[in-house]
């Protein structure tokens, strides 16, 4: 199936800082791509949807300023958690689709864990 | 809120028996998705069901829907303690254009003991 990257996989952060996830496609165009937040035990919550070159579609509660994402290529999405604190410590996933498949036929990266000390 | 609801919530076998999650929503869908998730690491995607199918099998996968009653089972057979891992359905519906989303229900947390 179609592989995607996510990087860093861990990262540790002093309160205050800005850390950025990226999310790539390795062997696909993504045209969507989803960026999801896990806590410990708990499901995935969908954050934002961003297609390539347009500006990330946020749900409701999630604050877009605090949470950047850029799509700016078919092929990456970055997420940007700005200003982190010790409550933005999470598992965020992303997961991208592409032309061609089934609805909803998403491919998910590793994830990847933060953690705001 | 969250559309698929899994039970139960967490399920403790023995090698080789089998293994049921459920899973209702509310809404309608375009397709209902299982996925598995092993602690800590991403989710792999497992079977994808169709709102107009009734059943699926993938080896030892066997996923039913029932629209009626909005609900799906996942049925893992002859279980291995290796399929020890959190199962996720996810339904995916519309979320406008040509953007289809998916929602996560809680999951259900499945240890197979040796």
């Amino acid at each position: 199936g179609a592989v995607v990257s996510q990087h860093p996989s861990w990262v540790i952060c002093k309160s205050g800082t800005s850390v950025k996830i990226e999310c790539r496609s390795l062997d696909f165009q993504a045209t969507t791509m989803f960026w999801y937040r896990q806590f410990p035990k708990q499901s995935l919550m969908l954050m934002a949807t961003s297609n390539e070159g347009s500006k990330a579609t946020y749900e409701q509660g999630v604050e877009k300023d605090k949470f950047l994402i850029n799509h700016a290529s078919l092929t990456l999405s970055t997420l940007t958690v700005t200003s982190a604190h010790p409550e933005d410590s999470s598992f965020y996933i992303c997961s991208a689709s592409g032309q061609g498949g089934s609805p909803g036929e998403l491919f998910f990266g590793e994830g990847s864990r933060l953690t705001v000390l | 809120s969250q559309q698929g609801e899994e039970d139960p919530q967490a399920l403790s076998i023995q090698e080789g028996e089998n293994a049921t999650m459920n899973c209702s929503y509310k809404t309608s869908i375009n397709n209902l998705q299982w996925y598995r998730q092993n602690s800590g690491r991403g989710l792999v995607h497992l079977i994808l069901i169709r709102s107009n199918e009734r059943e699926k099998h993938s080896g030892r996968l066997r996923v039913t829907l029932d629209t009626s009653k909005k609900s799906s089972s996942l049925l893992i057979t002859a279980s291995r303690a290796a399929d020890t891992a959190s199962y996720f359905c996810a339904t995916c519906n519309s979320g406008g254009g040509s953007n289809y989303k998916l929602t996560f229900g809680k999951g259900t947390l499945l240890t197979v003991n040796p």
